[in-house]
C-alpha cells in the first residue's frame, strides 16, 4: 500500500520561502506511471491545486502561483518537494501531497483522479 | 481555468434517506477521443485528507460502499448517497482533471437531519 508523508517547518516568516517534502513509501516514485502533486487547503476553505511533477522532470503549475512555485524530485530518497517563495499570510494552509495516476494505452496517456494523499501538514505564515 | 460550482453549500438529510449533491463545470469535461468525463468526487472528514469516491464521473473506487453513485456528463454531475449513514457526515468536493490547473468545487457539507 502506497503511503505519502509530508514534512517541513510548521511556521514560516513572511517574505521567506516555504519548503516541504513528501516521502513516498510502498512504491517507487520513479515508476513513470504517476504524476506527483501538491494541493493546499486554507483552514475551513476549499482545495487549491498547486502543481505537479512527472518523473521525467516536467512540471505544471497553477498560474496563480507559478512565479513563486518549484516542485522537484529526489529519486534517490523517493521524495518530491515543494518550494514557495515570498510567502504571505494568504499562504497559510494545510499542504497535501498526492499521487495522480497516469493511464497509458496504445501510445496515448490519460491522467486520473488523485488516488493517494498524505495526511497533510499545517503551515502558518507569521512573524 | 475551469470553474466548478457545487450545490447546495450544505445539506441535511435524515438517516436512511437519499442525499443528492450537484456539481456544474464551466466547460465540458467530456473528452471526445475516449468518451470519458474527467470528473471526480471526494469525501473529506474533519482532520483527514480527501478520499476519492468516484472517478470518471461514475466509476466507484475500490472499497467504496455501493450506496455512493455518480452520474452526469458534459457539464452537469451528481453524487448520490442512496441511504445516508452516520459515517457519511463529511464535506464532499467535486474536481475536474480535464485540464490544468485542476480545480475543485467549493464543497457541500453533508449533515444528519
Amino acid at each position: 500500500q502506497v503511503q505519502l508523508q509530508e514534512s517541513g517547518p510548521g511556521l514560516v516568516k513572511p517574505s521567506q520561502t516555504l519548503s516541504l517534502t513528501c516521502t513516498v513509501s510502498g512504491g517507487t516514485i520513479n515508476s513513470g506511471t504517476y504524476y506527483w502533486t501538491w494541493i493546499r487547503q486554507p483552514a475551513g476553505k476549499g482545495l487549491e491545486w498547486i502543481g505537479r511533477l512527472y518523473t521525467s522532470g516536467s512540471t505544471s503549475y497553477n498560474p496563480s502561483l507559478k512565479s513563486r512555485v518549484t516542485i522537484s524530485l529526489d529519486t534517490s530518497k523517493n521524495q518530491f518537494s515543494l518550494k514557495l517563495t515570498s510567502v504571505t499570510a494568504a499562504d497559510t494552509a494545510v499542504y497535501y501531497c498526492a499521487r495522480e495516476p497516469l493511464y497509458c494505452s496504445g501510445g496515448s496517456c490519460s491522467q486520473g483522479a488523485f488516488d493517494f494523499w498524505g495526511q497533510g501538514t499545517m503551515v502558518t505564515v507569521s512573524s | 481555468d475551469i470553474v466548478m460550482t457545487q450545490s447546495p453549500d450544505s445539506l441535511a438529510v435524515s438517516l436512511g434517506e437519499r442525499a443528492t449533491l450537484n456539481c456544474k463545470s464551466s466547460q465540458s469535461l467530456l473528452f471526445s477521443s475516449n468518451n470519458k468525463n474527467y470528473l471526480a468526487w471526494y469525501q473529506q472528514k474533519p482532520g483527514q485528507p480527501p478520499k476519492v469516491l468516484i472517478s470518471w464521473a461514475s466509476t466507484r473506487e475500490t472499497g467504496v460502499p455501493d450506496r455512493f453513485s455518480g452520474s452526469g456528463s458534459g457539464t452537469d454531475f451528481t453524487l448520490t448517497i442512496s441511504s445516508l449513514q452516520a459515517e457519511d457526515v463529511a464535506v464532499y468536493y467535486c474536481q475536474q482533471y480535464f485540464s490544468t490547473p485542476y480545480t475543485f468545487g467549493q464543497g457541500t457539507s453533508l449533515e444528519i437531519k
